[in-house]
């Protein structure tokens, strides 16, 4: 069983397009997060949900926007892709925000924008 | 603000030794630290975390790491490497005051280990 999963695994797109990429975690928790990790394998976060609120938002162009649904599901929506916005984005839920849970992490979505 | 080193690109370590994998942190307050690993073309898996307590936290497949508060590190160790363990190792902090969860990451450090 697939505790964090993504969908789709790998994507390509041209410049100017609109893409979502789905995640689902059948873990029971209540706190979400999407990361970007580049070419040089650096991870930084982007958004994060508690109880399907918005509680972090880094500095993240507004062509990014996230949607839950409900607790176990997170969306990212880009628009108007950039060369730039290749990476590959993970997912990851943990219990909850504010204790120092672990976070478990998808398989990863490869964007590339060409 | 807070933030964490991985000073090694990559460690070279062969088979049946043992390693290291460095990380030193920064926060304002008491941090709480994690080692996540990373194998190709998969997503992080939890190895082990400081809370508080022991400052040596031993985690999965035989790693441990010792906490000190007065270097500010994190060092990730296995007493004898396997080829298996070749992988990308992040450290990462978060500051006991947050409440949103968010962890800091290192930019990795590439274990290779040879047989």
């Amino acid at each position: 069983d697939t505790a964090v999963s993504q969908t789709p695994k790998y994507l390509v797109t041209q410049m100017g397009n609109d893409k979502s990429i789905k995640c689902e975690q059948n873990l029971g928790h209540d706190t979400m997060y999407w990361y970007k990790q580049d070419s040089k394998k650096f991870l930084k976060i982007m958004f994060s949900y508690n109880n399907k609120e918005l509680i972090i938002n880094e500095t993240v162009p507004n062509r990014f926007s996230p949607k839950s649904p409900d607790k176990a599901h997170l969306n990212l929506h880009i628009n108007s892709l950039e060369l730039g916005d290749s990476a590959v984005y993970f997912c990851a839920s943990s219990p909850g925000a504010g204790l120092p849970y672990e976070q478990y992490f998808g398989p990863g979505t490869r964007l590339t924008v060409t | 603000a807070q933030s964490v080193a991985q000073p090694e690109d990559q460690v070279n370590v062969a088979e049946g030794n043992p390693l290291t994998v460095k990380c030193t942190y920064s926060v304002s307050g008491n941090p709480y630290l994690f080692w996540y690993v990373q194998y190709p073309n998969r997503g992080l898996q939890f190895l082990l975390k400081y809370i508080t307590g022991d400052n040596l936290v031993k985690g999965s497949y035989g790693f441990e790491a010792e906490f000190n508060k007065s270097q500010t590190s994190f060092h990730l160790k296995k007493p004898s490497a396997l080829v298996s363990d070749s992988a990308l190792y992040f450290c990462a902090v978060r500051d006991v005051g947050g409440s949103q969860g968010n962890l800091i990451f290192g930019k990795g450090t590439k274990l290779s280990v040879k047989p």
